[in-house]
């Protein structure tokens, strides 16, 4: 079945540095959804990218889709203790189904 | 807000009960699903549901079962608890082909099979 590669797994930084997490696909995706899970939480969705290339922000959070629709990622420009976290990215294939990556568990160190 | 509610934040049970997982979505979503989350594995879909008594198998179905009479509810079931089967629960809900908005996810279930 469709599987999502993201890296990295984990990622520890200090508060105000930036933060990169990507997700390949070895297929082409018609969407790819990213998720943002708290500790003790449950994923909340962040944005969903369609069309190729596609670049979207949110504040200090940049979102990209890959020209081929096969990778994306999620940028974190001078993270804030509030940004701890897992983050998922989610890809659709054909289907309402959604396949999620592993994650990256994003520490900061105040 | 949709708002996605799982029935149980905590639960334990013994080996080889049944055990049953309810979740009810208040925005007459036509698609749910059930997923596990275990460290280092990630989100797992086990089963989905695209319409009433509609079901389709999703990656890890052995040993669950689903059962969705109502739009609004879609119960998962363990028929046979095992150790194996202890972990977080999570279900979601979303509408059909709807641009711009992703899974809403219930605050899990953590389930303990002893």
């Amino acid at each position: 079945g469709q599987q999502v590669m993201q890296i990295p797994q984990y990622q520890h930084v200090q508060e105000g540095e930036d933060f990169t997490t990507y997700c390949n696909s070895s297929t082409t995706l018609s969407n790819i959804q990213w998720y943002k899970q708290r500790p003790g939480g449950h994923p909340v969705f962040l944005i969903q990218l369609v069309k190729s290339g596609e670049v979207k922000k949110q504040k200090r959070l940049t979102f990209q889709f890959g020209e081929a629709k096969k990778n994306s990622s999620l940028h974190i420009t001078a993270t804030q203790t509030t940004d701890v976290g897992t983050y998922f990215c989610a890809a659709q294939g054909g289907s309402e189904k959604l396949v999620f990556g592993k994650g990256t568990k994003l520490t900061v160190n105040p | 807000d949709v708002k996605v509610t799982q029935s149980s934040r905590y639960l334990v049970k013994r080996t080889g009960e049944k055990v049953f997982l309810e979740c009810v979505q208040d925005m007459d979503h036509e698609n749910m699903f059930w997923y596990r989350q275990d460290p280092g594995l990630g989100l797992r879909l086990i089963y989905f549901s695209y319409d009433v008594k509609m079901k389709e198998k999703g990656d890890i179905p052995e040993g669950y079962s689903v059962s969705r009479e109502k739009k609004e509810r879609f119960s998962l079931i363990l028929e046979s608890a095992s150790t194996n089967q202890t972990s977080m629960y999570l279900c979601a809900s979303r509408r059909d082909r709807e641009v711009g908005y992703g899974y809403t996810f219930g605050s899990g279930t953590r389930l303990t099979v002893v």
